[in-house]
């Protein structure tokens, strides 16, 4: 596509369910991004995807926390176990290389109640 | 609870000004820089880049400035517009290779409101 598709948009939850964010990247991009933004604060890293290496989770808050990527496409974010402070927008982004042409898709804004 | 929205900066100009938008960075040893522009419900959206061997850069209306000695990065926008209306967040990336390759560490972010 066009730019970078995340979904859903908006998810709500209760709190000690699990929840899956998808990103679609745009085609042919290497590098995928995921980053948490918490209402009226700046973007904090979570993990990224480069090619075939493997990932820096260094972002991760906590091991309730994962992602997966399908070769250079389709990205996953999982979040087991929801707590009310996991509230907040978790943005995808991706690049050809590194961090030229970094693009972001519009984020899922997820509440947990 | 916290109001976290309050803590950031905010700037209110009048459509025509001239805006400047501030920014300290953290790591002397990042080499590129990267303004962004966030409008309600959407994700950050590029403006301007700069590497850290150039003090200055320009686009259209835009203009980043690199001070690197006391690590401060600015954003002039000329002519402001209330389309200009939004949040910008400087954003820096510690080098090419190694682990922290393509991973930007972003600041806190300026709301710009733009008066008509």
């Amino acid at each position: 596509g066009a730019g970078v598709s995340q979904s859903p948009s908006n998810k709500v939850t209760e709190k000690g369910k699990d929840v899956e964010l998808r990103c679609d990247p745009i085609s042919g991009h290497t590098a995928l991004y995921w980053y948490r933004q918490r209402l009226g604060q700046g973007l904090e890293f979570l993990i990224y995807f480069q090619g075939n290496s493997a990932p820096d989770k260094s972002g991760l808050p906590s091991d309730r926390f994962s992602a997966e990527r399908t070769g250079e496409s389709v990205s996953t974010l999982t979040i087991q176990r929801t707590q009310q402070e996991d509230s907040a927008v978790y943005l995808c982004a991706s690049s050809l290389q590194g961090f030229y042409g970094y693009t972001f898709g519009s984020g899922t804004r997820l509440t947990v109640v | 609870g916290e109001s976290v929205g309050l803590h950031l900066p905010t700037l209110s100009v009048q459509e025509g000004d001239n805006s400047i938008i501030n920014c300290a960075y953290s790591n002397s040893a990042s080499d590129y820089f990267i303004w962004y522009k966030q409008e309600s419900g959407k994700g950050p959206q590029f403006i301007i880049d700069i590497r850290s061997n150039m003090d200055k850069r320009q686009g259209q209306r835009v203009t980043v400035l690199l001070n690197k000695t006391v690590k401060h990065l600015s954003l002039q926008i000329a002519a402001t517009q209330p389309g200009d209306s939004a949040v910008y967040f400087c954003a820096e990336n510690l080098g090419a290779g190694g682990t922290s390759y393509g991973k930007l560490t972003f600041g806190q972010g300026t709301i710009l409101t733009v008066h008509p």
